[in-house]
């Protein structure tokens, strides 16, 4: 069975700083996603990364993809505070003959002045 | 607006009671899904369906668990004789299902059991 897992879990940073959030799975997926939730609200959708060597950037947050690694990192570059939010990756389980999504448990990040 | 959308928002009842959630689709969207996330941890996959067929409904947590889509339009999840442990946020999402099969979600509804 599929399993996703985050780390860190907790992110606390200062603002103008880089850090990476590390997403690795367990079984063969091609299909990867970010989400970005906020307290009390839903989850909005950040990157699709659909190869091997994918990379996505949008603003201060960059996307990559390692399909052979079972590996995706969400680099965070030059931190603000409006960052701050639970980061969930998720793995498409389709290959595994599901078209659910497996999420991680999230990285909840707080970024501070 | 045209996201996903979900009613009730919150929905608190007692102990043994049903309840029943509605989500409403991107209108463009064959396929729906319903997730449910508990304090601190990602959101769980329940089911799914593609158009009105229910493709998987094997992580349904019990049989008080049901989920309906009779038109391939809007859905709706039932939860029979509600456990406090049923206490969570219960999300929908919808995708056109292609190979890109990026889901969007709808605001979710907030069950309490007392």
């Amino acid at each position: 069975e599929l399993k996703v897992e985050q780390n860190p879990l907790f992110l606390s940073m200062q603002e103008g700083k880089n850090y990476t959030i590390y997403c690795n799975y367990s079984t063969t997926s091609d299909r990867l996603y970010w989400y970005r939730q906020d307290p009390g609200k839903s989850l909005e959708s950040l990157f699709v990364l659909l190869s091997n060597g994918a990379v996505k950037q949008e603003g201060r947050l960059m996307a990559s993809l390692d399909t052979k690694a079972r590996l995706s990192t969400l680099h965070i570059t030059a931190a603000v505070h409006d960052l701050s939010a639970t980061y969930f990756c998720a793995v498409d389980a389709t290959q595994g003959g599901s078209e659910k999504l497996v999420f991680g448990k999230g990285t909840k990040l707080t970024v501070n002045p | 607006d045209t996201g996903v959308s979900q009613n009730p928002r919150h929905k608190i009842t007692k102990r043994g009671q049903n309840v029943t959630f509605r989500c409403d689709p991107i209108s463009e969207h064959n396929r729906l899904y319903w997730y449910r996330q508990t304090l601190g941890q990602g959101p769980e996959f329940l089911t799914y369906f593609q158009n009105e067929a229910q493709l998987e409904k094997s992580r349904l947590l019990s049989d008080r668990f049901s989920a309906e889509r009779p038109k391939g339009s809007f859905s709706t999840l039932e939860i029979q004789r509600t456990e406090q442990g049923d206490s969570a946020m219960y999300l929908c999402a919808s995708s056109w299902g292609s190979s890109y099969n990026e889901q969007f979600f709808g605001p979710g509804t907030r069950l309490t059991v007392l």
